[in-house]
C-alpha cells in the first residue's frame, strides 16, 4: 500500500521562508502533488512533481528526489493568507489504470505578523 | 462558469437514515472521486470512477455506495451501515489519464458537511 509522512503542524512569521517536508512509501511512483486548503474550503492544487528537481511557481516551490523518496513543499515571503493546510498526494498504485490520489493527512501552516 | 458543485452543503441526518450526496460537474472529466475528511486525518478515498458504469472502492468504501449512471454525475449514499458518519465529504473530478502522463490535479468541490444527529 501506500503511506505518507508529513509534519502536523508548522508556524512562521509574514516575509519568512518555510519548508514543509512530504516522505512517501508506494510500490510504484507517478509523481507527487501538493494541494492547499483553507480552513473549512475545498482543496486547490498547487504542483506536481514528476521528475527529481526543482519546480517553482510564483511564491511557491516544489522539490522532488525519487530516490529518497521525498519531496517538499518551499513557500517564500509568507503572507496571513498562506495560514492554511498543505497535503502531499501521490497516485493510488492498486489500479494501474486509476488516477485517484492517496493524501497525506496534512499540514497546518499558521502565519503570524 | 465550469466547475463541481456538491449538495447539499449542509445536511443533517439521524441514526439509521440513508442520505444521498449530489456530485455535478461540467468539466467533461472522466474521472471522478468521493473523499472524506476528518479533523486530523486528511483526504480518505471512498471511491472513484474512470468512466460511466464503472468504479472501484477506496480505502474506506465500507458504509457507502455510488453510482456512475451519467458522466456529469456521481452520487453517494451514506448508508446506515457507516458505523460514523459524521464528517466533511468531498467530491473531484480529473481527466482521465494512463501510464505516465501528469495525474497530479484534481478539481474539487466545496464539500458537503454531514452531521449525525
Amino acid at each position: 500500500g501506500q503511506s505518507l509522512e508529513q509534519p502536523s503542524e508548522v508556524t512562521a512569521v509574514e516575509g519568512a521562508i518555510v519548508q514543509i517536508n512530504c516522505t512517501y512509501q508506494t510500490s510504484g511512483f507517478y509523481g507527487l502533488s501538493w494541494y492547499q486548503q483553507h480552513d473549512g474550503g475545498a482543496p486547490t492544487f498547487l504542483s506536481y512533481n514528476a521528475l527529481d528537481g526543482l519546480e517553482e511557481t510564483g511564491r511557491f516551490s516544489s522539490f522532488l528526489s525519487r530516490s529518497d523518496s521525498y519531496g517538499y513543499l518551499l513557500l517564500q515571503e509568507l503572507q496571513m493568507k498562506d495560514s492554511a493546510s498543505y497535503f502531499c498526494a501521490v497516485r493510488d498504485t492498486a489500479n494501474q489504470a486509476g488516477t485517484a490520489l492517496i493524501f497525506g493527512k496534512g499540514t497546518t501552516l499558521s502565519v503570524s505578523s | 462558469d465550469g466547475g463541481i458543485t456538491q449538495s447539499p452543503k449542509y445536511l443533517f441526518r439521524k441514526e439509521g437514515q440513508n442520505v444521498t450526496l449530489s456530485c455535478e460537474q461540467n468539466l467533461n472529466h472522466d474521472a471522478m472521486y468521493w473523499y472524506r475528511q476528518d479533523p486530523g486525518q486528511g483526504l480518505r478515498l471512498i471511491y472513484y470512477s474512470q468512466i460511466v458504469n464503472d468504479f472501484q472502492k477506496g480505502d474506506i468504501a465500507e458504509g457507502y455506495s455510488v453510482s456512475r449512471e451519467k458522466k456529469e454525475s456521481f452520487p453517494l449514499t451514506v448508508t446506515s451501515a457507516q458505523k460514523n458518519p459524521t464528517a466533511f465529504y468531498l467530491c473531484a473530478s480529473s481527466m482521465r489519464t494512463s501510464g505516465r502522463e501528469r495525474t497530479g490535479e484534481l478539481f474539487f468541490g466545496e464539500g458537503s458537511r454531514l452531521t449525525v444527529l
